[in-house]
């Protein structure tokens, strides 16, 4: 069955790290998205992946950064780790359809100490 | 930023009560309306798509309506179960030319009460 991974599902990390958060597909879906949920804010954009090599900022891009080299893996990396970082974070993917439903991943814990 | 509003926060009822709550969006550029049902300690999972309005949609007890021209969409449970304690989110897409990305409400919690 086609499914949406994450790893590593928890990581606790130090503030001024670089930190990469993994997602991978085998929906063989051209959208890919990731999202922080913070209490009180629900789920926000960071990034998002229309096709290998298109990345796009969100809402909250700042300090984030991803690459599309391939249509199954969209890696979010902060560059420089900061406690307000601390969320867990979702990837998602969608097909070719504006009414296609994203499908989210289980989602990473991350702490920035 | 699209402001999308869902209502109540959070709620709590009796097992068998049917409940409902509010998804309120951008009645203008509006293309779609999704639902999610996100339960704890797990991922969101897509409960509806809705497009047209006037849409309802049914999945066994639970249903949805729409209603564009004012902005808003109601979530029904019917005869709810404690199974369907969860959190409840929609999520916005507009009509800019090949927008895929979603503005998402806050979410209705709600707890069924054996």
């Amino acid at each position: 069955d086609a499914e949406i991974t994450q790893s590593p599902r928890h990581k606790i990390t130090e503030t001024g790290r670089q930190v990469t958060l993994a997602c991978h597909q085998t929906w063989n879906h051209n959208n890919m998205f990731w999202y922080r949920q913070d209490l009180g804010h629900g789920l926000r954009l960071i990034h998002y992946s229309y096709g290998v090599q298109d990345t796009n900022k969100g809402e909250v891009s700042d300090g984030y950064s991803v690459s599309r080299s391939n249509t199954e893996d969209l890696p979010l990396t902060l560059e420089s780790a900061a406690s307000s970082q601390t969320s867990v974070y979702f990837c998602a993917s969608s097909g070719r359809s504006r009414t296609d439903t994203q499908y989210f991943g289980p989602g990473t814990r991350l702490t920035v100490l | 930023i699209l402001n999308v509003e869902q209502s109540p926060q959070s709620l709590h009822v009796q097992e068998g009560d049917s409940t409902n709550f509010t998804c309120s969006f951008p009645s203008s550029n509006f293309y779609a309306l999704h639902w999610y049902r996100w339960e704890t300690a797990k991922s969101p999972e897509a409960l509806f798509v809705m497009t047209l309005n006037g849409d309802e949609k049914k999945k066994g007890r639970i249903s949805a309506t729409l209603n564009t021209k004012e902005g808003y969409s109601y979530l029904y449970i019917k005869g709810s179960q404690p199974e369907d304690s969860a959190t409840y989110l929609c999520a916005f897409l507009n009509s800019g030319a090949g927008s895929y990305q979603l503005t998402f409400g806050k979410g209705t919690k709600l707890s069924v009460i054996p």
